[in-house]
């Protein structure tokens, strides 16, 4: 099966910008996911969707970072406008929801290759 | 609230020898999950290894193992018989409640494998 698809890959942009990045997660998949790599950390969670329905939202900085998903398939995560510190790359991620076909509940999330933002 | 803990920023190890990644957890919920991901320098994510909080057996995956020790609440990452290919990031992440389907990463262990 095809995997979770990103793109783009790379952006450089300027502070004050804007910029969108898109994912299309594994078909079939209900729950996506975008996390957010600072250089040296490990992901964090911004938005979290079932379907076309957000389920957590709560490190999303909406000020500035907004995300979508309307028709419950691929999804869009904006930023505008960026600062220096949103420099990172951006992780979609996407699981079958309710699990299916996996022992044990592991449920695995597949990552995309990720987008890589430079604010300059 | 959920908190990974990975103490190791770098480990540098000689091929073929075995590797043991650190992995520290807290949690309040009495049902989880915990994961490895494996992160090469093109930046996509690769699930290894999965155990779960009430899994009997340590869990294995080819040359991956999970060393649990669900009372000191640490579940390391052993890698037998390392190749030059292991080289990469590697992410402890942990899911907690039934149903809520997010992963909490500990903050990643940089391993290098010397021929």
């Amino acid at each position: 099966e095809a995997g979770v698809a990103q793109s783009p890959r790379y952006k450089i942009i300027e502070k004050r910008q804007s910029v969108a990045f898109w994912c299309n997660p594994i078909s079939g998949h209900a729950t996506l996911y975008w996390y957010q790599q600072i250089l040296g950390q490990g992901p964090k969670l911004l938005i979290q969707f079932q379907n076309n329905g957000v389920v957590d939202d709560s490190q999303l900085p909406k000020d500035r970072f907004s995300a979508e998903r309307l028709k419950g398939v691929d999804s869009t995560l904006k930023i505008q406008p960026a600062k220096l510190e949103d420099s990172a790359v951006y992780l979609c991620a996407s699981i079958e929801y309710p699990p299916t076909g996996l022992s044990s509940g592991a449920n695995v999330l597949t990552f995309g290759a990720g987008s890589r933002l430079t604010v300059l | 609230a959920q908190k990974i803990t990975q103490t190791q920023p770098g480990m540098f190890v000689q091929e073929k020898e075995a590797v043991t990644l650190d992995c520290t957890y807290d949690t309040s919920d009495q049902s989880y999950g915990l994961f490895w991901y494996k992160q090469p320098s093109s930046g996509e994510m690769i699930f290894l290894i999965y155990q779960g909080s009430y899994d009997e057996q340590n869990a294995t995956e080819g040359r991956y193992s999970l060393n649990f020790q669900k009372a000191r609440k640490s579940a390391n990452l052993v890698i037998s018989a390392s190749q030059l290919g292991d080289s990469a990031m590697y992410f402890c992440a942990m899911r907690g409640r039934q149903g809520a389907q997010k992963l909490v990463f500990g903050q990643g262990t940089r391993l290098t494998i010397n021929p």
